[in-house]
Order: structure tokens, then sequence, then C-alpha cells
């Protein structure tokens, strides 16, 4: 089956430590995405890579990075310089045919203590 | 600064009525729009969407108006059923001069909730 994975589902860190979160993708696509989700509101994205070796950073990317050595990897790493690290965070792909139309994971949960 | 906004943060409907979500947008250079159902615990999954030379986009049950003078959009659905129950995201991006690569701006989300 094609699709999108993330993993762990639900992730505790202490404070100050950094965290890296998984996300693969089977589905052959170019551009892969990461969003975060907080209660109330909409999804913001923090960091988007078209192809491999590149990306750029979305609307909230300070306290995170990315690394995109391999197509169908897209790994997050949050960082103790990120102040509200808690949220839900979402992982997407798109073909290049169409960007816009794209394909969500089902979400790590990370909790900072 | 909220660009893509939905106003009603829920909805509850009868079955086999009409749905009708809502999304107000500020950015007059988005072109393109699209509505993202999500189920708890769950990815958002793409439901519809519209290009601005569109005023109109319909695929089974769902339909998605684009009014572009007030910068509004919809999603109809007709009839609602208990299966739908779900939160709605409307998004939007800037396509022209292709390099938009999906950077997308989402709204809130309106959990719709139908009831039997």
């Amino acid at each position: 089956d094609g699709g999108i994975t993330q993993s762990p589902k639900y992730l505790f860190r202490k404070e100050g430590q950094n965290v890296t979160l998984s996300c693969e993708q089977n589905l052959n696509h170019d551009a892969m995405y990461w969003y975060r989700q907080d209660p109330g509101q909409g999804l913001r994205l923090i960091y988007y890579s078209q192809i491999v070796n590149d990306f750029q950073k979305g609307d909230i990317a300070e306290g995170y990075s990315v690394s995109r050595e391999k197509k169908e990897s897209f790994p997050l790493t949050v960082t103790s310089a990120q102040k509200n690290p808690t949220a839900f965070y979402l992982c997407a792909s798109s073909s290049g045919r169409d960007y816009n139309e794209q394909f969500f994971g089902p979400g790590t949960r990370l909790t900072v203590l | 600064d909220q660009q893509v906004k939905q106003n009603s943060p829920s909805l509850s409907v009868q079955e086999g009525r009409i749905s009708i979500l809502n999304c107000d947008y500020t950015n007059s250079m988005f072109d393109y729009f699209l509505w993202y159902k999500k189920y708890p615990a769950e990815g958002p999954t793409f439901l519809i969407s519209i290009s601005s030379i569109k005023d109109k986009n319909e695929d089974g049950r769902f339909t998605v108006f684009l009014n572009k003078s007030a910068k509004h959009l919809s999603l109809h659905i007709v009839p609602s059923q208990p299966g739908d129950s779900a939160v709605y995201f409307c998004a939007a991006s800037v396509n022209a001069g292709g390099t938009s690569y999906g950077k997308l701006t989402f709204g809130q989300g309106t959990i719709l909730t139908v009831h039997p």
C-alpha cells in the first residue's frame, strides 16, 4: 500500500532536548512538507522540499531543521530553540504534477515536559 | 496575520440536510483553493479544489463556490451524512508564476457534526 508513515504517533521529551520526527513516503512524490497544528488553529507550514537535497523555510521555521537526503524521507528536528514545541506535527507529500493536492501522514503528537 | 479565515468554529446539521461551510481570504494573490477533511487522530485528506478562473466546482455531494470579488468561498455538502462529521479546512495558494510548490495557507477549521 502506498502512503506516508510518521513515527512515533506520540512522543514525549524533556525541555531542552532536540527531537527528530520521522516521515517516510512510498508514493514516489517529489515534494514533501511539514506542518504544525495547534488547538483552534489551522495547519502552519514549517518547511517544504521540492527535490532531494533542497528545502525552503515555511511560515514558522524558527527552531526547526530538516534534511532531504532521500526522495522518500524528510525528517524534522525540533530543536531546543523552539519556544513552544508541544503540538501535533503533520507530514505531507505531493507529486510534481499537482503540488497543491497533498497527501498527509497520520501525524505525531509531541509533548515537551 | 490570518490570510485565510474560517469564522465558524463549528456547525451542526441534521442528516439529509445541506451543510454549508464558509471561508474568507484576504490575499488577492491567492488563485487556487482547496478543502481538506480531517478525522480525529488522522491526517487531513483532500476533498475538492477550485481554480480562480472558475466560480463553481462539483464532485458528487460536494460543491465548492468561489466569489472572488468578496474573497469568499464555501463548501456545500448535499445531502449531509453522519460520516461527513469531521473537521473541514479550507486552504489557498498562489500558483501564478509556477513557484508555489504547494505552499498552502490553511484556515482554522470548522468542526461539522451531522446528526442522524
